[in-house]
């Protein structure tokens, strides 16, 4: 089956103990991207990837880190979490960032106390 | 700086009616649009797209409407459904690979 895991899927930890949600794809995606989505915000994209070893910042980037040594994974860390990233964390792949290809994860609720 | 945006926060509407969403975005350079439909607990699911070298796109009960010159899409759904009810996200791509979403609609598709 075609899909996009997260782990942990949720996850309660305190500021400044380093974090890493996974991702992972098995449609052989090129792209993958990292969201998060807070109450009257929306989705605001954190990082994406267009292929291995190539990522760029997206709209809010600051306080984490990714890295994309391997097409079909795709973490996400933050090395000194802070309360204000409690979130909801979707993470996504495509063959291209256009189009309907895009697959989201069923994301990762992270609470930073 | 939202560079798209989702001015209506919900959307209530009777079942077998027209829903219309709508979207507005400040950045000329956005090309490609698409909808994104939202359940609680799941990921985003792609809905539609456009381009911006169209004004219309159609893929069954949904149609896109994008008008260039307002910088103005919008969704239809019709008729609408229960099923329906979810929270809609429109998003916009430049020339680059970045996402950017607006806020979302939460519509309700009442029987």
């Amino acid at each position: 089956e075609a899909q996009v895991t997260q782990n942990p899927r949720y996850l309660i930890t305190v500021t400044g103990k380093k974090l890493t949600v996974t991702c992972s794809q098995n449609m052989n995606h090129e792209y993958m991207s990292w969201y998060r989505q807070d109450p009257g915000l929306g989705l605001r994209q954190i990082y994406y990837s267009m292929n291995v070893e190539v990522t760029d910042k997206g709209d809010v980037p600051e306080g984490y880190k990714v890295s994309r040594k391997e097409k079909r994974n795709f973490p996400l860390i933050l090395e000194s979490p802070s309360p204000n990233q409690t979130s909801l964390y979707f993470c996504a792949s495509g063959w291209e960032a256009r189009g309907e290809t895009q697959y989201f994860g069923p994301g990762t609720r992270l609470l930073v106390l | 700086d939202q560079q798209v945006k989702q001015n209506s926060p919900s959307l209530s509407v009777q079942e077998g009616r027209i829903s219309i969403l709508n979207c507005d975005y400040t950045n000329s350079m956005f090309d490609y649009f698409l909808w994104y439909k939202k359940y609680p607990a799941e990921g985003p699911t792609f809905l539609i797209s456009i381009s911006s070298i169209k004004d219309k796109n159609e893929d069954g009960r949904f149609t896109v409407f994008l008008n260039k010159s307002a910088k103005h899409l919008s969704l239809h759904i019709v008729p609408s459904q229960p099923g329906d009810s979810a929270v809609y996200f429109c998003a916009a791509l430049n020339s680059g690979y970045a996402l950017n979403f607006g806020k979302g609609t939460s519509l309700l598709v009442t029987p």
